[in-house]
């Protein structure tokens, strides 16, 4: 399996432009998560969703953010309109949900968001 | 509240040393999950491993071993006979959901420098 991929790698847009980032899990993961890395905050957690339904999204920052997963080899994370303090890391992650057990997450290679 | 301390921010030691990277966690649920991650430079982030709360056991693998001591929250991580190819930012993360094994609170990372 390729892992989890994202796209763009690198992201530079300009304050108020949307920026759109994409994430495609592993096939057969059930759960996808969004993180976002700041050196101020770390890892942190966004949202996630189980089977493509979005499961829980406090950690979302602002209304300005929105994702999606319009089936289960595609999620969005959407930032609309975009603000220079949303530079960061954006990492999209999978797991299996396997009833029993918490298991491990799969993340991609991030998307590097510059907003200037 | 559920937390993930790790307490050593940055460490460098010189090839061949042995290096122990610190986790201290704090959660009310009687199951939870713990697990390591690395960043290499590169920026992605790999998984290491995942220990669930009823196995104490100790675990080795290869040159990593980790350290599981329920009596202190603890979940250390010893890396013996350092090489270079070990530098990076180390994760701790803590899940405390069954069946959301990605849903995870992590430290704030250890960024170990390892120098020939």
């Amino acid at each position: 399996d390729a892992g989890v991929i994202q796209s763009p790698r690198h992201e530079v847009t300009e304050m108020g432009q949307e920026v759109t980032l994409r994430c495609k899990p592993i096939s057969g993961h059930d759960y996808l998560f969004w993180y976002r890395q700041t050196m101020m905050r770390g890892l942190e957690l966004l949202i996630y969703f189980n089977n493509n339904v979005p499961i829980d999204d406090s950690g979302m920052p602002e209304d300005r953010f929105s994702a999606k997963m319009p089936n289960a080899s595609f999620s969005t994370l959407k930032i609309q309109p975009s603000e220079p303090r949303d530079s960061a890391v954006y990492f999209c992650a999978s797991s299996r949900g396997s009833g029993s057990e918490n298991t491990e997450a799969f993340f991609g290679q991030g998307t590097r968001l510059t907003v200037v | 509240a559920q937390k993930v301390t790790q307490a050593q921010t940055e460490i460098s030691v010189v090839e061949k040393e042995d290096v122990t990277l610190d986790c201290v966690y704090e959660t009310r649920d009687t199951t939870y999950y713990l697990f390591w991650y690395k960043q290499p430079p590169s920026g992605e982030l790999v998984f290491l491993i995942r220990r669930n709360s009823f196995d104490e056991q100790n675990e080795i693998s290869g040159r990593y071993s980790w350290n599981f001591q329920k009596s202190t929250s603890s979940f250390n991580f010893t890396i013996t006979a350092s090489q270079v190819v070990d530098s990076a930012v180390y994760f701790c993360a803590l899940s405390e959901v069954y069946n959301q094994g990605g849903k995870l609170i992590f430290g704030q990372g250890t960024e170990l420098s390892v120098k020939p």
